[in-house]
């Protein structure tokens, strides 16, 4: 069974800093994917960033940016220079073919102005 | 345009009443998903549907039932046996590669 750890309940920070989310998940396949969603506001959740469990080539992406270690089943994601527009949950889901999508249970980011 | 479409937004309903939560897409997927959201909470895995006519129970079942007659359709019915219904669902359809998940903008129910 997949599960999914967001241990960070909530962050707040200031526009223009920095702010990674962790998560940490724990399967049993050897081949996945793995997935960052954004929810706002208006609740629907939206698709940020899919990796390959066999592809742990770290990427960036404008603001965005994500760290894949399989060795530590980790699936960072950091936010450099966060903006206002950034305040949502997010999660963070592992899914092998087309068994369950089991998420996390996100985290909420604040940025302040 | 294709997508997942959820409907009502918004439903209220009478304690002890069955309410059916609509859930359409066009986007030739396979694989169908309910969540269920609290306030301040994750999401839930009530049910899932890889394919028409088959359906498993997800992590918080009770209470809940599903049908899957058409490859469109994911129909979820809240029971008068779920305890507390009140809460956000988010239905989503995964790509037949499984490679994303869209979702639908959810139905706010409120039991009262």
């Amino acid at each position: 069974a997949q599960k999914v750890t967001q241990a960070q309940t909530e962050i707040s920070v200031v526009e223009k800093e920095d702010v990674t989310l962790d998560c940490v998940y724990e399967t049993r396949d050897t081949t996945y994917y793995l997935f960052w969603y954004k929810q706002p506001p208006s609740g629907e959740l939206v698709f940020l960033i899919r990796r390959n469990s066999f592809d742990e080539q770290n990427e960036i992406s404008g603001r965005y940016s994500w760290n894949f270690q399989k060795s530590t089943s980790s699936f960072n994601f950091t936010i450099t220079a966060s903006q206002v527009v950034d305040s949502a949950v997010y999660f963070c889901a592992p899914l092998k073919g087309f068994q369950k999508l089991v998420f996390g249970t996100g985290t909420r980011l604040l940025v302040s102005p | 345009d294709g997508g997942i479409t959820q409907s009502p937004k918004y439903l209220f309903r009478k304690e002890g009443q069955n309410v059916t939560l609509s859930c359409e897409q066009n986007l030739n997927h396979d694989a169908m998903y309910w969540y269920r959201q609290d306030p301040g909470q994750g999401l839930r895995l009530i049910y899932y549907s890889q394919i028409v006519n088959d359906f498993q129970k997800g992590d918080i079942a009770e209470g809940y039932s599903v049908s899957r007659e058409k490859k469109e359709s994911f129909p979820l019915t809240v029971t008068s046996a779920q305890k507390n219904p009140t809460a956000f669902y988010l239905c989503a359809s995964l790509t037949n590669e499984g490679t994303e998940a869209f979702f639908g903008q959810g139905t706010r129910l409120t039991v009262v």
